[in-house]
């Protein structure tokens, strides 16, 4: 069965930049039938999407957090990474490590992680 | 930037349909795909490519998508449906999720 395990410092400091890492287990992650992704939900508002990317490093990011953005993959410890640069207040949320399907080209996330909660203060 | 759009609550009385719509333009060109939030939990997809069921979720949740809109319809709604749901798309290499609606059955 599919797991997918956030970690990472639940607390970074304005500008600083937040690390987390997500550990897949119960399937390959180098397979190119899937995506590994981010998502994020601030306190008690929607999900926004971060990006996503494949066991080769093809990568989409949110144009909006582009500048800022980083996932990378490393298939040998079945794990993905995000960074974020420059966070301020407004990165507060709890960020959710995901599985992205292609079946037809366009994405959807039919795996989740629980999600860990990240705090920017200092 | 492209938007999608869902009411922000929707309220049900147990047993009786639910409808949740999301618009956007042009949204039945693309696949829409709903997500199910409870409280203090991950979201868990619902539905995919408009209206297939992941496997172990119910019957009662089926989906449609054309013109501008989708619907999530959940059918005999149960008290265990109350939850935020949300939708999903794809624009232009841009993942796009809609506000989410908190469904209330009571």
């Amino acid at each position: 069965q599919l797991q997918l395990q956030e970690s990472g410092p639940g607390l970074v400091k304005p500008s600083g930049t937040l690390s987390l890492t997500c550990f897949v287990s119960g399937a390959s992650i180098d397979t190119g039938h899937y995506y590994w992704g981010w998502i994020r939900q601030p306190p008690q508002k929607g999900l926004e999407w971060i990006g996503h990317i494949n066991h080769s490093g093809t990568t989409y990011y949110n144009l909006s957090l582009k500048s800022r953005v980083t996932i990378s993959i490393d298939t040998s410890k079945s794990q993905f990474s995000l960074n974020l640069g420059s966070v301020t207040a407004a990165d507060t949320a709890v960020y959710f490590c995901v599985r992205v399907t292609l079946d037809r080209g366009d994405p959807a996330f039919d795996s989740w992680g629980q999600g860990t909660l990240v705090r920017v203060s200092s | 930037s492209y938007e999608l759009t869902q009411p922000p609550s929707v309220s049900v009385s147990p047993g009786q349909t639910a409808s949740i719509i999301c618009s956007g333009d042009k949204l039945g060109d693309k696949y829409v795909s709903w997500y199910q939030q409870k409280p203090g939990q991950s979201p868990v997809m619902v539905i995919y490519e408009d209206s297939k069921r992941p496997s172990g979720i119910p019957e009662r949740f089926s989906g449609s998508n054309s013109g501008n809109t989708a619907t999530l319809t959940i059918s005999g709604t149960q008290a265990m449906d109350e939850a935020d749901y949300y939708c999903q798309a794809w624009d232009i290499t841009t993942v796009v999720f809609g506000g989410g609606t908190k469904l209330t059955v009571l």
